[in-house]
């Protein structure tokens, strides 16, 4: 079965950092771009950052960029999300997705999510 | 705020039709292809709509749909109980580096 699972969410204070992870199983990790999608309580869901399946090309939105690096260890089937410089806005429930191959540019596969709590 | 513009709420009678739609502009849904996703309470989106017209495997055939310009709509045929969740527009855009999506529509199955 394809899956993804997060982790690494929790409470953080503003202008603290939070590492999250992406660990895929099910399928050949290493062929797919993996996003983090987050979305604020009670609100619509946001992009927030990409990464090709060799580590290559990142892509962040522009809320984010400068903070979030995103990175990943195919020997772990394990995509990271450094969060540094944290405010109250980036609280949210992160999730990772995967763009499907074959180039229909859709987000077949969803994990359940880690939140983020960003507060002193 | 939203890129892409969607109503907050649709609602219908079980077996009715009910059609949720998606606006934007030149930058997306005009130059692309158009997603769906399906949110149950307290779970994470599942596509139900790719390459604007699509069902992946497993999605009913009660779900289609279409788009038009800047606009875009999902129509969901024969409602049931289950259909009962949020739904989001979503697109890929030429001047941003990665998707947009819409607000999401909060469908009641009455």
């Amino acid at each position: 079965e394809v899956q993804l699972l997060e982790s690494g969410g929790g409470l953080a204070q503003p202008g603290g950092s939070l590492r999250l992870s992406c660990v895929g199983s099910g399928f050949t990790f290493s062929s797919y771009v993996i996003n983090w999608v987050r979305q604020a309580p009670g609100k619509g869901l946001q992009w927030v950052s990409s990464i090709t399946g060799s580590g290559t090309g990142p892509r962040y939105a522009a809320p984010v960029k400068g903070r979030f690096t995103v990175s990943r260890d195919n020997s772990k089937n394990t995509v990271y999300l450094q969060m540094d410089r944290l405010t109250a806005d980036d609280s949210a429930l992160y999730y990772c997705a995967r763009l499907s191959v074959g180039g229909t540019s859709d987000f077949d596969t969803w994990g359940q999510g880690t939140l983020v709590t960003v507060s002193s | 705020q939203s890129v892409l513009t969607q109503p907050p709420s649709a609602s219908g009678a079980p077996g009715q039709t009910v059609t949720i739609s998606c606006s934007g502009d030149t930058s997306h849904i005009d130059s692309g292809f158009v997603y769906w996703y399906q949110q149950l309470p307290g779970g994470a989106p599942k596509l139900v709509i790719y390459m604007t017209t699509k069902r992946p495997s497993g999605v009913p055939d009660r779900f289609s749909a279409s788009k038009s310009g800047t606009s875009a709509s999902l129509d969901i045929r024969g409602l049931r109980a289950e259909d009962e969740a949020d739904y989001y527009c979503a697109s890929w855009s030429t001047r941003l580096s990665g998707p947009v999506f819409g607000g999401g529509t909060k469908l009641t199955v009455l």
